[in-house]
C-alpha cells in the first residue's frame, strides 16, 4: 500500500537556523510530491508541489523541496527560520491515475525558538 | 485565487442531532473531499465525490453521509451527531487529475455535547 512518513511530530529550531523536515514515501510509480502548512485554527496551504519537473523545487515563504529518488524523499527545507514559521507541516502524495486523491503523512509540528 | 469555503468556523451541537457543514467552492473544480483532524491522527478522508450526485467512501465514513447536488456544494452529514464525531472538519477541492494539488478551506471545528 502507498504510503507517506513523516519523521518526527515535532521539531524545535532556534531563529535563523536551518528548518528540515523529512518526509518519505512508498512506491513503485512515480508519485506526484506536496508539502502544506497549517496555521492554528486554520485550513491547509500549499507550499509547494513536485509534479516531474526540476527535482529541487521553490515554494512560497522562502521553502524548498528535493525530489529524490533513489532515497524516496521529499524533505522540506528553508535556510533560515522565523517565528511566523511556526505551524504544522504536511506532506502528501499522489499517483497517476489516482484522480486527485491524497495520501497524508501524519504532519510535524514546528516550533521556532527565539 | 481558489476559494474554498465552510459555512461555519464553529458549531456546537447535543448529541443525537443531525448536523449539515457545507462547503462550497468557486474553481469549478470536479473533486471535493471532507476529511476530520484530530491530534496525533492527522487527516483522515471521510467521503470524497468527483462529480455531481458521485460519491465515494474514504476511510471512516460510518456515521456520515455526504450530498453533493452541484458541482460547487458538497454537503456532509452526520445522521445522528455523537460525542466522538467532536473534530475539526476540513473541506477541499481539487481538478480531477493526479497532479494537481487539493484546496483546503479554513474548517469547522465542530463540538457535539
Amino acid at each position: 500500500a502507498q504510503s507517506v512518513t513523516q519523521l518526527g511530530s515535532h521539531v524545535s529550531v532556534s531563529e535563523g537556523a536551518l528548518v528540515l523536515l523529512r518526509c518519505n514515501y512508498s512506491s513503485s510509480v512515480p508519485p506526484y510530491l506536496f508539502w502544506y502548512v497549517q496555521y492554528p485554527n486554520q485550513g491547509l496551504q500549499l507550499l509547494l508541489k513536485y509534479t516531474s519537473a526540476a527535482t529541487l523545487v521553490k515554494g512560497i515563504n522562502g521553502f524548498e523541496a528535493e525530489f529524490k529518488k533513489s532515497e524516496t524523499s521529499f524533505h522540506l527545507t528553508k535556510p533560515s527560520a522565523h517565528m511566523s514559521d511556526a505551524a504544522e507541516y504536511f506532506c502528501a502524495v499522489s499517483y497517476s491515475g489516482n484522480t486527485g486523491k491524497l495520501i497524508f503523512g501524519q504532519g510535524t509540528t514546528l516550533q521556532v525558538k527565539p | 485565487d481558489v476559494k474554498v469555503t465552510q459555512s461555519s468556523r464553529y458549531l456546537v451541537k447535543r448529541t443525537g442531532e443531525k448536523v449539515f457543514l457545507e462547503c462550497v467552492q468557486d474553481m469549478d473544480h470536479e473533486n471535493m473531499f471532507w476529511y476530520r483532524q484530530d491530534p496525533g491522527l492527522g487527516l483522515r478522508l471521510i467521503y470524497f465525490s468527483y462529480d455531481v450526485k458521485m460519491k465515494e467512501k474514504g476511510d471512516i465514513p460510518e456515521g456520515y453521509s455526504v450530498s453533493r447536488e452541484k458541482k460547487e456544494r458538497f454537503s456532509l452529514i452526520l445522521e445522528s451527531a455523537s460525542t466522538n464525531q467532536t473534530s475539526m472538519y476540513l473541506c477541499a477541492s481539487s481538478f480531477l487529475s493526479s497532479n494537481q494539488p487539493q484546496h483546503f478551506g479554513d474548517g469547522t471545528r465542530l463540538s457535539i455535547l
